[in-house]
């Protein structure tokens, strides 16, 4: 079945410092894959998308990009701020099929950001 | 800015004793979902609400679990006998339509001791 696999934390950097969080995935066909972010005391919220191969997703200074030939979507920042401290999660949906729009979900990735 | 709410952010519960969650989803929303996640791991799908039913659930989801949407704003969670491994973090999520994106709860950290 589909799966996501993500970088193992917690990931404690300097703010402007550099950030990857590297997410990999398997999946039947060629679904959408997705960053969520939950900051403290709040719901998961989308942070970026992209739905094809080579596609770029992208907001709030984040990017990721679909890489379909090593089945990655790694999310990267030039330059951390502290309030990006959050937990990161990279999702897919499935490809197709009669499923009704679940997500499967990496484990999550806790970014600590110090001024 | 629309969004969705879920209550309590923090029950403790005996083993055993039947707990409700509760959410209540973006009103115009049509998809319903039950995720949880136990510390340390992966966010797991629970089970999708449709139509007034369910459309698709895990193999966690077993007989102690059920959902049910009573009054057309709320959409809840029920675990009947509660075990210590039922202790994780559970959202709730809602979208409009597949392919829409899916907006989440702040979870409830539910604690079985």
């Amino acid at each position: 079945g589909d799966s996501v696999t993500q970088m193992e934390g917690p990931v404690t950097l300097s703010e402007e410092a550099f950030l990857t969080i590297n997410c990999t995935y398997t999946a039947t066909g060629y679904p959408s894959l997705f960053w969520y972010v939950q900051y403290p005391g709040e719901g998961l919220q989308l942070l970026l998308k992209a739905t094809k191969a080579d596609d770029k997703g992208s907001n709030k200074g984040f990017e990721a990009t679909y890489r379909k030939e090593t089945t990655s979507f790694h999310l990267e920042k030039g330059s951390v701020q502290v309030s990006d401290s959050a937990v990161y999660f990279c999702a897919l949906p499935p490809a197709g099929g009669t499923s009704y729009g679940k997500l499967t979900f990496g484990q999550g990735t806790i970014l600590t950001v110090h001024p | 800015e629309p969004e969705v709410t879920q209550t309590p952010s923090h029950q403790v519960t005996q083993m055993g004793q039947e707990v409700i969650l509760r959410c209540v989803p973006i009103s115009n929303h049509l998809y319903f979902y039950w995720y949880r996640q136990i510390l340390g791991q992966k966010v797991e799908f629970l089970v999708s609400f449709y139509n007034n039913e369910i459309s698709e659930k895990s193999e966690i989801f077993d007989d102690q679990f059920s959902v049910e949407r009573p009054d057309g704003s709320n959409f809840t969670l029920k675990i009947r006998s509660t075990k210590l491994e039922d202790s994780a973090m559970y959202f709730c999520a809602s979208k409009r339509a597949i392919g829409t994106e899916a907006f989440f709860g702040q979870g409830t950290r539910l604690t079985v001791v």
